[in-house]
């Protein structure tokens, strides 16, 4: 069964930088996590959810949602199954729950089969 | 960006109704459609892809269907842990997801 395991909630004041990370495990005999793309999506407090982008760790190659593109830089590091999620200057608008999420791509879109158990990010000054 | 409208927001159901729920997209996106179900402070959970695939171990109770842009996620005989949220997103394009559809107890 994969498991993908995200770091802890972070509270931040706006222009603070921020990196959440996403560690996969689990994976069947045959495969790991570089075979596998891993995506972001976003829920803001109350609200529906948002893709950001995802990253291809093989490669890293790496699409964006239009939404996201310049505001989020999607990143991984395969040596050690870790997907990473970060800005560079937080807004309070980027209040919300982060989930990490292994992708089935069909270019441009993908599907979402197994979540992480969500980063709860809080910006507030 | 290809938007999905999902109805109804909400729906009050009793265990062992007949439930469904409808998602429209705003142009036509084949089957490149999933259906999610979420329950309070957890992670969303997948149901369905290519709009009619069961996931591995989802009960046979849920189903979907539909091509083009109209779709539907019926769960035959509701149950009490099927009181949730439901989402519809497609992968046509850009991903994208439906606004959501609560179901709660009658």
């Amino acid at each position: 069964e994969v498991q993908l395991v995200q770091s802890g909630a972070e509270v931040k004041k706006p222009g603070e930088s921020l990196k959440i990370s996403c560690k996969g495990s689990g994976y069947s005999s045959g495969y790991s996590f570089t075979n596998y793309w891993i995506g972001w999506v976003r829920q803001m407090p109350g609200k529906g959810l948002e893709w950001m982008g995802i990253i291809y760790p093989g490669d890293s190659d790496t699409r964006y949602s239009p939404s996201f593109q310049g505001q989020v830089t999607i990143s991984a590091d395969k040596s050690i199954s870790t997907a990473y999620l970060q800005w560079s200057s937080l807004e309070a608008s980027d209040t919300g729950i982060y989930y990490c999420v292994r992708a089935f791509y069909y270019a441009p879109g993908s599907y979402f089969d197994s979540w992480g158990q969500g980063t709860l990010v809080t910006v507030s000054s | 960006d290809i938007q999905m409208t999902q109805s109804p927001s909400t729906l009050s159901a009793s265990v062992g109704d007949r439930v469904t729920i409808t998602c429209r997209a705003s142009q036509s996106i084949s089957s490149w459609l999933a259906w999610y179900q979420q329950k309070p402070g957890k992670a969303p959970k997948l149901l369905i892809y290519k709009a009619s695939s069961l996931e591995s171990g989802v009960p046979s109770r849920f189903s979907g269907s539909g091509s083009g842009t109209e779709f539907t996620l019926t769960i035959s005989s509701l149950q009490p842990d099927d009181f949730a949220t439901y989402y519809c997103q497609q992968f046509s394009g850009y991903s994208t997801f439906g606004g959501g559809t609560k179901v709660e107890i009658k």
